[in-house]
């Protein structure tokens, strides 16, 4: 079984400060890591994604994760953040058998202080 | 640009109504997914479909039904409509391309349903 630990439901970030949402996930094959982000009113948008390979990935909007086996995490990240950023945040696993099912974290609303 | 389209976005209804939420893509993609999400959580995979005539229940358990006729449609029915069900529903789908580990799941906007 996979699972998806999203530390901190609510983040606040000053506008041009570093943007730092943390994601751990627990899954006994290796696994495949996403990141989505949903704005209000709207569907999930993929930001990046691991599969294999490097393990630092960069996404659209500036943001990048890196996949730490050693600490089962894949913490997202941006350097300066948007005011356009500001939304909810899900990180989601799935094994890499082929199959797409994912599990996803409950989500970090991020806020951006002007 | 994604192409994924669920109506309606907003649905309001009493006890016992039978309803049915809609989800078309336009992208041809063979599998197709629902998923559950209330306020301040995760979101739940209720039901999925790899291709025409194919559908499967999720890890969350639902009193809801799926039909896959046609590539294209994927639409999800309550028989008998309680206010347990208020929630949104999320629409997906996704294609496995040849050479590639995974595909992203592209989804709808979504169907926030309220039952009075």
């Amino acid at each position: 079984a996979q699972s998806v630990t999203q530390l901190g439901s609510h983040v606040s970030v000053s506008e041009g400060a570093l943007v730092l949402l943390r994601c751990n996930y627990s899954s006994s094959v290796p696994p495949y890591l996403f990141w989505y982000v949903q704005y209000p009113n709207q569907g999930l948008q993929l930001l990046l994604k691991y599969t294999t390979g490097a393990t630092l990935v960069k996404g659209i909007n500036g943001f990048e994760a890196e996949f730490k086996k050693s600490e089962t995490s894949f913490h997202l990240t941006k350097p300066s953040a948007h005011m356009s950023d500001a939304a909810e945040y899900f990180c989601a696993v799935s094994d890499n058998f082929g199959n797409e099912k994912l599990t996803f974290g409950t989500g970090t609303r991020l806020t951006i202080i002007p | 640009e994604a192409d994924i389209y669920q109506t309606p976005r907003y649905l309001v209804i009493g006890t016992g109504k039978k309803i049915t939420l809609e989800c078309s893509q336009t992208m041809g993609h063979d599998k197709m997914y629902w998923y559950q999400q209330d306020p301040g959580m995760e979101l739940h995979l209720i039901h999925y479909s790899y291709g025409v005539n194919s559908t499967e229940k999720g890890d969350l358990s639902s009193e809801s039904t799926v039909s896959r006729i046609r590539t294209e449609h994927f639409p999800l029915t309550l028989e008998s409509a309680r206010p347990s069900h208020t929630s949104q529903y999320l629409c997906a789908s996704s294609e496995r391309l040849r050479g590639r580990d995974s595909d992203e799941q592209f989804f709808g906007p979504g169907t926030r349903l309220t039952v009075l």
